[in-house]
């Protein structure tokens, strides 16, 4: 079956730091893959996206790249602030699967000060 | 204003009761979804509505039935309540469901659910 992501681990860094979040995925039919953030009590938010002709794209301190060669996906957060502490998700939508998301399980990030 | 809201926010209750809870999105968008999201925090889709259509039923219980009364909600009943059924569902909203491209999907706060 699909499944993406891998067991939730954590990731703990120092402020000021860069972070890697990573993710692999196993649907080769994905051509949209996403990142959310997910602080403690609410729901996901979107941070950034990619599609699957791209191997790259930036956004405010962030950076996505994706290697569809080996399926993985990565989340760069650089000069990491305690309020990024949360759960990041990667997850993927293919054309025509009525804009379904399939969830990794996520990564816990927490910033030491 | 919360562009997707949900109530309740928690919700306890007895095995076997029958309880709703509320979406709204303010956003304009067509479609809605209804998300499960576990102990372990995973997150799986459960049902997408596009236009009061519903368009995804991912292998979910009929004891669980979304009901669209129109576009900007959706709403999630669910009877015979299981201990299996604790968990905090996400009600999420994008602009279109079924285009050729993915349309970005925006989440609501999430029910905390909890079956005694």
């Amino acid at each position: 079956g699909e499944s993406v992501g891998l067991h939730l681990p954590t990731l703990s860094v120092q402020e000021g730091d860069n972070s890697i979040i990573n993710c692999a995925y196993s649907n080769s039919a994905s051509d949209y893959f996403i990142w959310y953030k997910q602080e403690s009590g609410k729901g996901p938010q979107f941070i950034i996206d990619i599609r699957s002709n791209m191997d790259k794209r930036q956004g405010q301190r962030v950076t996505v790249l994706l290697n569809k060669t080996v399926k993985h996906l990565s989340l760069q957060i650089a000069a990491t602030q305690p309020g990024d502490s949360a759960v990041y998700f990667c997850a993927e939508s293919f054309t025509g699967g009525g804009n379904k998301l399939t969830f990794g399980t996520g990564t816990q990030l927490k910033v030491e000060l | 204003d919360t562009a997707v809201s949900q109530t309740p926010k928690y919700l306890v209750t007895q095995m076997g009761n029958d309880k709703s809870i509320k979406c709204e999105q303010n956003l304009g968008h067509d479609t809605m979804y209804w998300y499960k999201q576990d102990s372990k925090k995973f997150l799986k889709i459960m049902f997408s509505y596009n236009n009061k259509e519903l368009i995804i039923n991912e292998t979910v219980p009929n004891r669980f039935s979304p009901k669209s009364p129109d576009k900007a909600h959706l709403n999630l009943h669910i009877n015979s309540l299981e201990l299996g059924d604790s968990a905090v569902y996400f009600c999420a909203s994008s602009l279109h469901g079924a285009s050729s491209s993915y349309n970005e999907q925006f989440f609501g706060p999430g029910t905390r659910l909890t079956v005694l």
